[in-house]
């Protein structure tokens, strides 16, 4: 079972309409992160959080997206008005502080927007 | 643009046989390098990584790394059908420690 637990598996929702994924990891996770992957194409990066900040973004997040760990266990991904091209796997990464950059995925929420 | 490139395959293989899988990457700067395996509809889940020039050997798998060259490969040996996945090269970001560019991964097919 991965160490990292993704909730929703699976989202429908309707385009414009907000959505939060959620993500447990583990309690000795130092950094966090967003990849998504639309079917069929490359994992791509979208954000890293450390220390309640982000600490690196890519060019597709965007300001729909946003991350916060508002309790200090869950890690929460929302997507503000969903477009069309959202749709895809997100996947929520951890890793620990020391060595490489070693991630432990979640099993990836699906989000289908219509 | 930080690019890593993979052949998309299909790459078979039958079952005992060596699978190489190949992967290069732009970004002279990049310090770490990863293998992940990707069943279909499943999350991407750690093989082996890399840092350092040449092999570097865990079980059936064997990382290469050439960074003049900028390549990095993968060798599954005694191939089993349960190897069956996409396998996805990743590779770190100069600058950043903590982002990485990922292929588009080799599907590999072992035959039994």
């Amino acid at each position: 079972e991965p160490e990292v637990t993704q909730t929703p598996s699976h989202q429908v929702t309707q385009m414009g309409q907000e959505v939060i994924l959620r993500c447990v990891p583990i309690s000795n996770h130092l950094y966090f992160y967003w990849y998504r992957q639309i079917l069929g194409q490359k994992v791509e990066f979208l954000v890293s959080f450390y220390n309640n900040e982000i600490s690196e973004k890519s060019e597709i997040f965007d300001d729909q997206f946003s991350v916060e760990r508002p309790d200090g266990s869950n890690f929460t991904l929302k997507i503000r008005s969903t477009k069309l091209e959202d749709s895809a796997m997100y996947f929520c990464a951890a890793s620990g502080s020391t060595g490489a950059n070693v991630l432990t995925f979640g099993a990836g929420s699906r989000l289908t927007v219509l | 643009q930080k690019e890593v490139e993979q052949n998309s395959g299909p790459l078979s293989v039958p079952e005992g046989a060596i699978a190489s899988l190949n992967c290069t990457y732009s970004d002279r700067g990049s310090q770490s390098f990863f293998w992940y395996r990707q069943y279909s509809g499943k999350s991407p889940e750690l093989i082996m990584f890399i840092y350092s020039n040449g092999d570097k050997e865990d079980g059936r798998f064997t990382a290469q790394l050439n960074k003049a060259s900028q390549y990095v490969s993968l060798l599954i040996r005694d191939s089993q059908p349960s190897d069956s996945a996409t396998y996805l090269c990743a590779v770190s970001a100069s600058g950043s420690a903590r982002q990485l560019t990922f292929g588009s991964g080799t599907q590999l097919t072992v035959l039994p």
